[in-house]
């Protein structure tokens, strides 16, 4: 089956620490994306890959950053910079076509102990 | 920049009712549009999108939304709702970003609770 998978699903941090949060795909997507979500305020968008060895900075990049060194991988790293890290990361791709719909993966929920 | 509104933090209704959850957006070009669902602890589904023609939208289980520019709504509909709707509701908004993909700016989110 085609999907998205992320893990761990739970995951706990002590202050301090750098955590990398995994995103696999094998859907062919050219497009992948990272997402923050808190209770009551939306998806926020962290980084945006469109094409291997390339990202852009989203809305919320400080105190995160990525890699993408395949086509089906774009693993996100919260380090230590990250002021508030507890919340629920969502990894989405979609094909690079411009309009074209994003599919979303079963998110991970990091929480800073 | 683009910008969603969802209103409605919470809404109920009995299992059987009608529903509408409201969507404003903030855009200046044609918007691309979509409405997703979220199970607790899950991603996010697409249940419809809107990019051109027809103004209202078909989508899974039983939802549509209507494009009225004239409003800058795009407003989710159902005409019965089944228990198994109970979910948070996003809508969001097509924006170009650099290297030209159209990347959502979601809403904030409606939470939608079903009374048997």
């Amino acid at each position: 089956d085609g999907g998205i998978t992320q893990s761990p699903k739970y995951l706990f941090r002590k202050e301090g620490q750098n955590v990398t949060l995994s995103c696999e795909q094998n859907l062919n997507h050219d497009a992948m994306y990272w997402y923050r979500q808190d209770p009551g305020q939306g998806l926020r968008l962290i980084y945006y890959s469109q094409i291997v060895n390339d990202f852009q900075k989203g809305d919320i990049a400080e105190g995160y950053s990525v890699s993408r060194e395949k086509k089906e991988s774009f693993p996100l790293t919260v380090t230590s910079a990250q002021k508030n890290p507890t919340a629920f990361y969502l990894c989405a791709s979609s094909p690079l076509r411009g309009t074209d719909t994003q599919y979303f993966g079963p998110g991970t929920r990091l929480t800073v102990l | 920049a683009q910008s969603v509104t969802q209103p409605d933090i919470h809404i109920t209704v009995s299992e059987g009712a009608s529903l509408e959850l409201r969507c404003n957006y903030s855009y200046g070009a044609t918007p691309y549009l979509f409405w997703y669902v979220q199970s607790p602890g899950q991603g996010l589904q697409l249940l419809l999108k809107y990019f051109s023609g027809d103004t209202l939208v078909q989508g899974i289980k039983g939802f549509e939304a209507e494009f009225k520019r004239s409003q800058s709504s795009f407003n989710l509909r159902k005409p019965s709702v089944h228990w198994s709707d109970a979910a948070e509701y996003f809508c969001a908004v097509g924006a170009i970003r650099s290297g030209g993909s159209y990347i959502p700016t979601f809403g904030r989110g409606t939470s939608l609770i079903v009374h048997p």
